[in-house]
């Protein structure tokens, strides 16, 4: 079955202390990405890769960290939380050109 | 740069009727992709209907159609036989680049039985 399967789904942490939210996809697709979903502005891009080693920044990069060493793995890294960053997180994958898919969400709290 | 505007925060539709959500966006590009995506409570992401700028037909999916006006920089869509399970969050999103979607701040459709 073709899936994104982000983790945590759900997680509430600290301010500063570092974390890193995982996206693993199994249908060898170049294209990944993250976005943020926050109340009344959609869904806005944090960061993408079009392949291994290439990453490139989207419209709300700041405070986010990327790494691409694997086709299918793209860790989203905070390494310093604040409570802005609170956001609900989606990564999505997809061949160029073709169908976008989602992971399911992961509910990241900063307190 | 492109944005998309959903200007109904908001929209309800009696069971069984038929709703039209709005979606506005600007781009100088003349080849792209517009999608509508639905995010039912469970907030997973579903796409309902996508249209390709080069095609002058609209596209359509069972119950959803899309009224894609070029010239205008228009993509509404249309649920016709609303159904419970219709009620969710729409996002309207443009496609630039490789694979990168662009947003529109979406519209909280409510079926009322």
């Amino acid at each position: 079955e073709a899936q994104v399967t982000q983790n945590p789904r759900y997680l509430i942490t600290v301010t500063g202390k570092k974390l890193t939210v995982t996206c693993s996809q199994n249908m060898n697709h170049e294209y990944m990405s993250w976005y943020r979903q926050d109340p009344g502005l959609g869904l806005r891009q944090i960061y993408y890769s079009m392949n291994v080693e290439v990453t490139d920044k989207g419209d709300v990069p700041e405070g986010y960290k990327v790494s691409r060493k694997e086709k299918r793995n793209f860790p989203l890294i905070l390494e310093s939380p604040s409570p802005n960053q609170t956001s609900l997180y989606f990564c999505a994958s997809s061949r160029q050109g073709g169908t976008i898919y989602f992971g399911e969400g992961s509910w990241l709290t900063v307190v | 740069a492109q944005t998309v505007t959903q200007s109904q925060p908001e929209m309800s539709v009696q069971e069984a009727e038929t709703v039209t959500l709005s979606c506005t966006y600007d781009t100088s590009e003349s080849d792209y992709y517009l999608f509508w995506y639905k995010q039912p409570p469970s907030r997973q992401m579903i796409l309902v209907i996508r249209q390709e700028a080069y095609k002058q037909q609209n596209a359509t999916e069972n119950r959803f159609s899309v009224n894609f006006q070029k010239a205008a920089k228009s993509f509404s869509l249309k649920i016709s036989d609303s159904q419970l399970g219709d009620a969710a969050m729409y996002f309207c999103a443009y496609r630039r680049g490789a694979n990168n979607l662009f947003f529109g701040t979406g519209t909280r459709l409510t079926v009322i039985p």
